[in-house]
């Protein structure tokens, strides 16, 4: 079974551009979950998807975030002008629906915005 | 509303003492999972163990333990003879039936730092 795998793994950005972030999910599990961590704090929760539909999303995620999970496997998530507040790692998770409720993450993709 | 305190933020051991890593959690919902994870310098999130509201019998997998007790909303986890390669930060978290069980809370973590 491979793991979830996230692309890139770290990213450079000036401040203003637009970046999208990847996530390949274990393949079997149908749920999906991104949480964004900064330096010194736990992960906080993002949005989660189960299959293709976007079931919740946080007061974190501003107008600027999007995520999508078209075809319900890999998930993108883009961040659109972005600041220099957004620098932080971004982490998905996934699970599957006959599990309990257990996550399993990804390696992270790290962004700094200059 | 969903709490999780780590009161402590970094801890230092010798190799081989014991060390216990605290976790107070705060929810209104009856039903809720606590869960142990890992995150080495790497940098990934490693599961550890998921502990449901309904069973409070304590955990043992080698080295590691768990002691989950509800009348004191605390679920602490405890290595025993540790390692240097236990160096890493290690998170407490839940999630509760008002979340649907996907929304997890994350406490701020504890750095824990063997040495050798």
């Amino acid at each position: 079974d491979t793991g979830v795998s996230q692309n890139p793994r770290h990213k450079i950005t000036k401040r203003g551009q637009n970046v999208t972030f990847r996530c390949d999910p274990i393949s079997e599990h149908n749920r999906l979950y991104w949480y964004r961590q900064t330096l010194g704090q736990g992960p906080e929760f993002l949005t989660y998807f189960q299959n293709e539909a976007q079931l919740e999303k946080s007061r974190l995620l501003s107008d600027r975030f999007s995520a999508e999970r078209p075809k319900g496997s890999f998930s993108t998530l883009e961040i659109q002008r972005t600041e220099q507040g957004d620098s932080a790692m971004y982490l998905c998770a996934s699970s599957h629906r006959t599990g309990n409720y257990e996550q399993y993450f990804g390696p992270g993709t790290r962004l700094t915005v200059t | 509303a969903q709490k999780v305190t780590q009161a402590q933020t970094e801890i230092s051991v010798v190799e081989k003492e014991d060390v216990t890593l605290d976790c107070v959690y705060e929810t209104r919902d009856t039903t809720y999972y606590l869960f142990w994870y890992k995150q080495p310098p790497s940098g990934e999130l490693v599961f550890l163990i998921r502990r449901n509201s309904f069973d409070e019998q304590n955990e043992i997998s080698g080295r590691y333990s768990w002691n989950f007790q509800k009348s004191t909303s605390s679920f602490n986890f405890t290595i025993t003879a540790s390692q240097v390669v236990d160096s890493a930060v290690y998170f407490c978290a839940l999630t509760s039936n008002s979340g649907g069980y996907q929304k997890v809370t994350f406490g701020i973590g504890t750095k824990l730092q063997v040495i050798p």
